[in-house]
């Protein structure tokens, strides 16, 4: 099974802070990436697919980025509601896997 | 608006059979894939298993020799159920849609827990 690992595991920022997560692959996936957010208690929200596509209703603060095994996701200006866990996913081939997942935290 | 809900017992006791229904509203489930996910205490997310509308399964090598993934589209119904669970089956179980544009899960239920304890 392909691994995906975050980095990093955990981060501090303040509002109005950009911040870039990045997820690597263990082996090439082209674009077949997605970003998804997780607030406690909630289910997982689609933010990216194929690496670099916003879901729509995603506000476009949110990007992402990347090829092959190195991804990253960039929220360019942080707000408050954007304190959350954030995970990367490949759809390359079964098993789907996820990353550990990078929680955000208020600075 | 396509929604998801999961339902099913919150505690199953260990060696049982653990079985949880998603049931789909708002939309078909026709030329959609369909799965189960699930997220332990504190940890991360792990796919379980799909089925497409034309019946077609696919599950986790982790779990394949324990899981089952059926439908019934008549219902806009599907199932899943876990054989012989231990207290590492404990987790908040997800349905989820993939989506016909994305390939990404567009679409998930709230989730339910389920513990397994005696």
């Amino acid at each position: 099974a392909i691994q995906l690992t975050q980095s990093p595991s955990s981060l501090s920022a303040s509002v109005g802070d950009r911040v870039t997560i990045t997820c690597r692959a263990s082996q090439g996936i082209s674009s077949a990436l997605a970003w998804y957010q997780q607030k406690p208690g909630k289910a997982p929200k689609l933010l990216i697919y194929g690496a670099s596509s916003l879901q729509s209703g995603v506000p476009s603060r949110f990007s992402g980025s990347g090829s092959g095994t190195d991804f990253t996701l960039t929220i360019s200006s942080l707000q408050p509601e954007d304190f959350a866990t954030y995970s990367c996913q490949h759809f390359n081939n079964y098993p789907i896997t996820f990353g550990q997942g990078t929680r955000l935290e208020i600075k | 608006q396509v929604q998801l809900q999961e339902s099913g017992p919150g505690l199953v006791k260990p060696s049982e059979t653990l079985s949880l229904t998603c049931t789909v509203s708002g939309g078909s489930m026709i030329n959609y894939y369909w799965s189960w996910f699930r997220q332990p205490p504190g940890k991360g997310l792990e796919w379980i298993g799909y089925i497409s509308n034309g019946g077609i399964t696919n599950y986790n090598p982790s779990l394949t020799s324990r899981v089952t993934v059926s439908g019934d589209t008549s219902k806009n119904q599907y199932f899943l159920q876990l054989t012989s669970v231990t207290a590492a089956d404990t987790a908040v179980y997800y349905c989820a849609r993939k989506g016909q544009r994305t390939g990404a899960f567009d679409i998930w239920g709230q989730g339910t827990m389920v513990s397994v304890s005696s």
